[in-house]
């Protein structure tokens, strides 16, 4: 079975660009995290849906943040205008019912 | 504020050994935790999970304990071989049922040396 599927792998841009990650859970899963690691902080949680409506964005880290899942099965977040403290490694993971999470390879940003 | 710590950055650990890692936490009481593992480029993967009225859980090599009065968990691989080596996270989800996002520790490098 496919796994977490997370595009693009690398993104490389210019501060100032739109940036938009995607995501496609595993079939049939009905939660969805994004999480962001960088060395100094770790692995944080962003944002999460349920059933694909938005339950806790408490860590999105502000406006220029955006995520969004207009159907079960795919889901993208957004950083506009893009800034060079947004390079981190982004990861999509889903989870069905309360069952341990399945984790994306992730995206590498680095914003120039 | 709610704070998890992992006991070290790095453990080197030689091949046959048992390796034990910490997972402490503050400010927190979690329904259950998680242990996941990491290799380089890749995202974690899930090992283990203990519920808060668990004392202790094994699969195969791998051993984790829970104590909520000390608010520590204990991780351990016994027999480690080089192919363990990679970062252990642990996690927590502070209101259970496992739809929230989890908090995670940084992390522990584990080396097994040949």
């Amino acid at each position: 079975d496919a796994g977490v599927i997370q595009s693009p792998r690398h993104e490389v841009t210019e501060m100032g660009q739109e940036v938009t990650l995607r995501c496609k859970p595993i079939s049939g899963h009905n939660s969805l995290f994004w999480y962001r690691q960088t060395m100094m902080r770790g692995l944080e949680l962003l944002i999460y849906f349920n059933n694909n409506v938005p339950i806790d964005d408490s860590g999105m880290p502000e406006d220029r943040f955006s995520a969004k899942m207009p159907n079960a099965s795919f889901s993208t977040l957004k950083i506009q205008p893009s800034e060079p403290r947004d390079s981190a490694v982004y990861f999509c993971a889903s989870s069905f019912r309360g069952e341990p999470q399945h984790f994306g390879d992730g995206t590498r940003l680095s914003i120039l | 504020s709610q704070k998890i710590e992992q006991n070290s950055e790095a453990l080197n650990i030689q091949e046959g050994k048992t390796a034990t890692l910490t997972c402490n936490y503050t400010n927190y009481s979690p329904a259950y935790l998680q242990w996941y593992r990491q290799d380089p480029g890749r995202g974690p993967v899930f090992l283990l999970l203990i519920r808060e009225n668990e004392k202790e859980k094994r699969k195969e090599r791998l051993k984790v304990t829970f104590d909520t009065t000390l608010k520590q968990s204990l991780f351990h691989i016994t027999a480690s071989q080089p192919a363990d080596s990679a970062t252990y996270l642990c996690a927590l989800d502070a209101r259970g049922g496992g739809a929230d996002g989890l908090t995670f520790g940084k992390g522990t490098h584990l080396i097994i040396q040949p």
